[in-house]
């Protein structure tokens, strides 16, 4: 079992419907967790962080933990064909430094 | 907020000869680098954690006389992938930590894509 994996891809979605990124994580002490977007030859860049159980928003996106499922998940409204990219769930155990560990990804095609 | 410059973007080397990637981070200081490598369509593959003033932690399968990773100060990470062959040829990421005592992702630098001819 990998340590952390994301729903496989690609996924494709309409202009303007929501987008569902899943991924699982097997360390149950794992206290950090982030989602990463990469374009296409480009590297990552961090979109969401979550550290508690719940929802937490920020514009059109929100993450969702549980920890309880060791499931963290990313929803993008609206979407635009400017989110089709690589979608990075990645899980740390601590707060701060320490090695993150990513999933595989999921791509994303948003299409107009 | 915190900002890591890779150099350089792109290189295109012959076989055999040695390239250097040069990560600086630019308003912090980063006791601390992670080297990725990352294969078209593929994840991003931990290689080596550099660590200011130590030697680098490799990951098992890395061969450390071959991509040589030294952390000179605390601005400065660098990778030196030495006799490179086309196998070689990847897309190569730095990224840092937050800075102690703060939280959240990581700063990656742009990225240097290899080609090895």
């Amino acid at each position: 079992q990998k340590e952390v994996e994301q729903n496989s891809g690609p996924l494709s979605v309409p202009e303007g419907a929501i987008a569902s990124l899943n991924c699982t994580y097997s360390d149950r002490g794992s206290q950090s967790f982030f989602w990463y977007r990469q374009y296409s030859g480009k590297s990552p860049e961090l979109i969401m962080s979550i550290y508690s159980n719940g929802d937490k928003e920020d514009g059109r996106f929100t993450a969702q933990l549980n920890k309880a499922s060791q499931y963290v998940s990313l929803l993008i409204r609206d979407s635009q064909p400017s989110d089709s990219a690589t979608y990075l769930c990645a899980v740390r155990l601590g707060t701060n430094a320490g090695k993150s560990t990513f999933g595989d990804g999921t791509t994303l095609t948003v299409k107009p | 907020g915190a900002v890591v410059s890779q150099h350089p973007s792109w290189v295109i080397c012959k076989s055999g000869t040695s390239v250097k990637i040069e990560c600086r981070s630019l308003d912090f200081q980063a006791t601390t680098m992670f080297w990725y490598r990352q294969f078209p369509k593929q994840s991003l593959m931990l290689m080596a954690t550099s660590n200011e003033g130590s030697k680098a932690t490799y990951e098992q399968g890395v061969e450390k006389d071959k991509f040589l990773i030294n952390h000179a100060s605390l601005t400065l990470s660098t990778l030196t992938v030495t006799s490179a062959h086309p196998e070689d040829s990847s897309f190569y990421i730095c990224s840092a930590p937050p800075t102690q005592g703060a939280i959240g992702g990581y700063t990656f630098g742009s990225g240097t894509r290899l080609t090895v001819v």
